[in-house]
């Protein structure tokens, strides 16, 4: 089956740290795999995302690789900023499921203080 | 665009209420998308909808339903609270069929049955 597993948070960084939340998959097919994040009261917006083994997703800083030899996808941004405080979900869409739907990890919440 | 809207915000409902949770899209999206997040969970999906007079279930539909006259509506139904649907509620939709479309999320609905 299709599953997510994210490293436990949270995680607590001074600003301009660098960041890395891991991001494994386990899936039957050959996924899509996407990285989302939670603002304060607000819904998900997706962050970045890769399609195939080797791409790799970047934005606003982030960038994730699509290691299709380690099951992975994990997060890295160089310098972090106080507004990057959220709650990052890594997920997977199996396109043989149908209706592209979403396997989410639990999430895990960063907190970056000045 | 107003993206994906869900009304209420939040609501507290007593054992054995009912309630409908309304989700309008306006960008014309054929698929659409119920989940639900737990404390310190992943978001886990409830139903879908490919378009228009087709839903089907996802991992959690249990206590629910839901319906798709239109391509702008999904509403989801609870029939009979219980205390284990309380949850914030996402709907979502995405642009058609493939792997690598991005989801749209709305802002939740927060639900809690006591």
């Amino acid at each position: 089956g299709n599953s997510v597993t994210q490293m436990e948070g949270p995680v607590t960084l001074s600003e301009e740290a660098f960041l890395t939340i891991n991001c494994t998959y386990t899936a039957t097919g050959y996924p899509s795999l996407f990285w989302y994040v939670q603002y304060p009261g607000e819904g998900l917006q997706l962050l970045l995302k890769a399609t195939k083994a080797d791409d790799k997703g970047s934005n606003k800083g982030f960038e994730a690789t699509y290691r299709k030899e380690t099951t992975s996808f994990h997060l890295e941004k160089g310098s972090v900023q106080v507004s990057d405080s959220a709650v990052y979900f890594c997920a997977l869409s199996d396109s043989r499921t149908g209706a592209n739907n979403l396997f989410f990890g639990t999430g895990t919440r960063l907190t970056v203080i000045p | 665009n107003a993206g994906v809207t869900q009304t209420p915000k939040f609501r507290i409902l007593k054992i054995g209420q009912s309630m409908t949770l309304q989700c309008t899209q306006d960008m014309n999206h054929n698929y659409m998308y119920w989940y639900r997040q737990d404390p310190g969970m992943g978001l886990k999906l409830i139903y879908y909808s490919v378009g228009a007079g087709i839903t089907d279930k996802g991992e959690v539909p249990n206590g629910y339903n839901v319906s798709r006259s239109t391509t702008e509506d999904f509403p989801l139904r609870l029939e009979l609270a219980a205390p284990s649907q309380t949850s914030v509620y996402f709907c979502a939709s995405s642009q058609n069929r493939g792997a690598s479309y991005e989801q749209y999320f709305g802002p939740g609905t927060r639900l809690t049955v006591t």
